[in-house]
């Protein structure tokens, strides 16, 4: 079962434009990860950002998480066409790494 | 290229017919897990195995037998198979806790 939901469930942008996806889950975790999907292939990590942790950065990529609320975001500043595909939050609540995934945001760069 | 090697990228197979999944990583990680992807949803976990022992089954039906022959393969075996398991299956490994999960590519499966 998916442990929570991500918002918007599509985004439609041009290049250079920056993509804002949301994320909000139900129980207390001890991380939350973000993962890339195109289309057709296996997920990539993207980033990890733990329970005492406020915000992460990782080149063109900003997440934040506030425990509080129970939700994170994802940035993309300054996309590209290159990063049109899937994304998707997953919770991490202990037991060896067992994710809970959130039902993904679909993002189209259009040139 | 990923670092999770999965074979074979597509299988096609009768609902009686018994086959295998295939994963195999090289990176000392100690944590294996399979999921099982529908179209236009997210992964849902299927099994983990910690140290080469399963430590997670998601109340999988037993027509999907894993095995973890050694810490770098993981195997799902299949057999009388229903068309609704037609699907994506991914393999995933990790160090452990709070550490993340690398993916390969998937096998897609389709259930004639």
């Amino acid at each position: 079962s998916q442990q929570g939901e991500e918002d918007p469930q599509a985004l439609s942008i041009q290049e250079g434009e920056n993509a804002t996806m949301n994320c909000s889950y139900k129980t207390s975790i001890n991380n939350l990860q973000w993962y890339r999907q195109n289309s057709g292939r296996g997920l990539v990590h993207l980033i990890l950002i733990r329970s005492n942790e406020r915000e992460k950065h990782s080149g063109r990529l900003r997440v934040t998480l506030d425990t509080s609320k129970k939700s994170s975001s994802l940035l993309i500043t300054a996309s590209r066409a290159a990063d049109t595909a899937s994304y998707f939050c997953a919770t991490d609540a202990g037991s060896w790494g067992k994710l809970q995934f959130g039902a993904g945001t679909q993002v189209v760069v259009t040139p | 290229d990923t670092e999770v090697t999965q074979t074979p990228k597509h299988l096609v197979m009768g609902m009686t017919n018994k086959k295998s999944l295939k994963c195999e990583q090289h990176m000392g990680h100690r944590a294996m897990y399979w999921y099982k992807q529908k179209a236009k949803k997210p992964p849902e976990l299927m099994f983990v195995y910690s140290y080469e022992k399963l430590s997670i089954n998601e109340s999988v039906p037993s027509r999907f037998s894993p095995e973890c022959p050694n810490s770098s393969l993981l195997n799902l075996h299949l057999h009388a198979l229903q068309p609704e398991d037609s699907a994506l299956y991914l393999c995933a490994s990790s160090q452990g806790n709070n550490q993340p999960q690398h993916f390969g590519d998937g096998t897609r499966l389709s259930i004639l």
